[in-house]
């Protein structure tokens, strides 16, 4: 059984598009995140939430918009999209309230290309 | 701000020889340390982390890790690798008070036969 989980594995479109990136974790974990990495691995964080609540805002276009209906998902929008946003995008959980020991738990990560 | 360094990005390594992979940070406060693998194609998965008590941590598949405050590290180790412990390692560190997990640049490696 799948802990963490993304859809889609991955996703090639056209600058100027609009996608969306769904992520389910079954763990009953409290926190959930979105990471992305670049081209040369380097991995930051864009957001968590905690029980649906926003919790860490990055820097981030505010063309990135997530949302968490229920505390198990956590899906990430892209308007606009530009070639820059290509990168792998992992969504990650952990147990409770997200504190500084906690482990997460990522998902498989999605491929984004933007042509 | 914390911060932290992989000293190597790549690290190749024959099959039953030990690996070390280096990481420093900067913190003006504690913080905890992790270290995290991700396999071609995959997601990441913690191997070991440092929350406090003794400095040298044992984690999964042989791998341990000794801090060291005084020179800001947090090396990782394994003794004799196998084939299957080609991938990417990622350190990384969370301020005692913080929420905000922060990731090295990486280190890839790769072990040859």
């Amino acid at each position: 059984d799948t802990a963490v989980s993304q859809t889609p594995k991955y996703l090639v479109t056209q600058m100027g598009n609009d996608k969306s990136i769904k992520c389910e974790q079954n763990l009953g974990h409290d926190t959930m995140y979105w990471y992305k990495q670049d081209s040369k691995k380097f991995l930051k964080i864009m957001f968590s939430y905690n029980n649906k609540e926003l919790i860490i805002n990055e820097t981030v276009p505010n063309r990135f918009s997530p949302k968490s209906p229920d505390k198990a998902h956590l899906n990430l929008h892209i308007n606009s999209l530009e070639l820059g946003d290509s990168a792998v995008y992992f969504c990650a959980s952990s147990q409770d309230a997200g504190g500084p020991q906690e482990t997460q738990y990522f998902g498989p990560g999605t491929r984004l290309l933007v042509l | 701000a914390q911060s932290v360094t992989q000293l190597d990005s790549q690290v190749p390594v024959f099959e039953e020889a030990p690996v070390e992979l280096r990481c420093n940070y900067s913190s003006s406060v504690s913080v905890y340390l992790f270290w995290y693998v991700q396999y071609p194609n995959q997601g990441l998965q913690l191997l070991l982390k440092y929350l406090s008590g003794s400095t040298l941590v044992k984690g999964i598949n042989g791998f341990e890790a000794e801090f060291n405050k005084s020179q800001t590290s947090f090396h990782l180790r394994k003794p004799s690798v196998h084939i299957s412990d080609t991938a990417e390692y990622f350190c990384a560190v969370n301020k005692a008070a913080g929420n905000k997990l922060t990731f090295g640049g990486g280190t890839r490696v790769l072990v040859k036969p």
